[in-house]
């Protein structure tokens, strides 16, 4: 079955710089790849999603790019905002597949 | 708000309780999942129904009973459950599993406490 490794695990950047969470996984069959943010007290909400016909998208200071060759997909986030501290989860899935699969997560933190 | 309602919020129940979380959605969807959320295994996906009919069981202990009796609501059937059963569980619904369109939509998820 699918296997989403996701690093790192906790990431702090200063206030306006640009932060990135890097995703591995193992099904060369999956072809959707969500990211969801997870902010204290809520349950995860989908930020932005690719899927393999495509390499990257691009959402304001969101970005997600996808190595289809080497399975890595990564999420990039620019000028960086307090509001942007939660845990992220990126995610893999094949359309004939009935679940989602998740990385363990990333703790981000922004600081002032 | 997302579309999808858990309650309760927090639960505390005992080791030989019965308990039952519950699951609305107000999205139209077609498929539902019960997640489960701890510090060991960050997003856990315990069951999955599509159209009224489980479609994954990812070896949940039967301590766990889901219930899903229409499309817009899920329940989790708790019993006999184990101090390592605290977690967060987490509702979500998505258009229809396998569909091509995997959108899962969350709810706020019901803290467990087992004591």
């Amino acid at each position: 079955g699918e296997n989403v490794e996701q690093h790192p695990s906790t990431l702090s950047v200063q206030e306006g710089d640009s932060a990135v969470i890097k995703c591995t996984y193992s099904d060369s069959a999956s072809n959707y790849f969500p990211w969801y943010k997870q902010e204290l007290g809520k349950g995860p909400q989908l930020i932005i999603d690719i899927r393999s016909n495509v390499g990257e998208k691009k959402d304001q200071r969101i970005a997600v790019t996808l190595n289809k060759t080497a399975k890595h997909f990564s999420l990039h986030i620019t000028e960086t905002q307090p509001e942007d501290s939660a845990v992220y989860f990126c995610a893999a899935s094949s359309s004939s597949a009935s679940k989602i699969i998740f990385g363990s997560g990333t703790r981000l933190s922004i600081r002032p | 708000e997302t579309g999808v309602t858990q309650t309760p919020r927090h639960l505390v129940m005992g080791m030989t309780n019965k308990k039952s979380l519950k699951c609305e959605q107000h999205l139209g969807h077609n498929a539902m999942y019960w997640y489960k959320q701890s510090a060991k295994k960050p997003l856990e996906l315990m069951f999955v129904y599509n159209f009224k009919e489980q479609t994954e069981n990812n070896s949940v202990p039967s301590r766990f009973s889901p219930e899903c009796p229409n499309s817009s609501h899920l329940f989790l059937h708790l019993h006999t459950l184990q101090p390592e059963d605290s977690a967060l569980y987490l509702c979500a619904s998505s258009h229809g599993a396998g569909t091509g369109d995997e959108k899962l939509f969350f709810g706020s998820g019901t803290q467990l406490s087992v004591l």
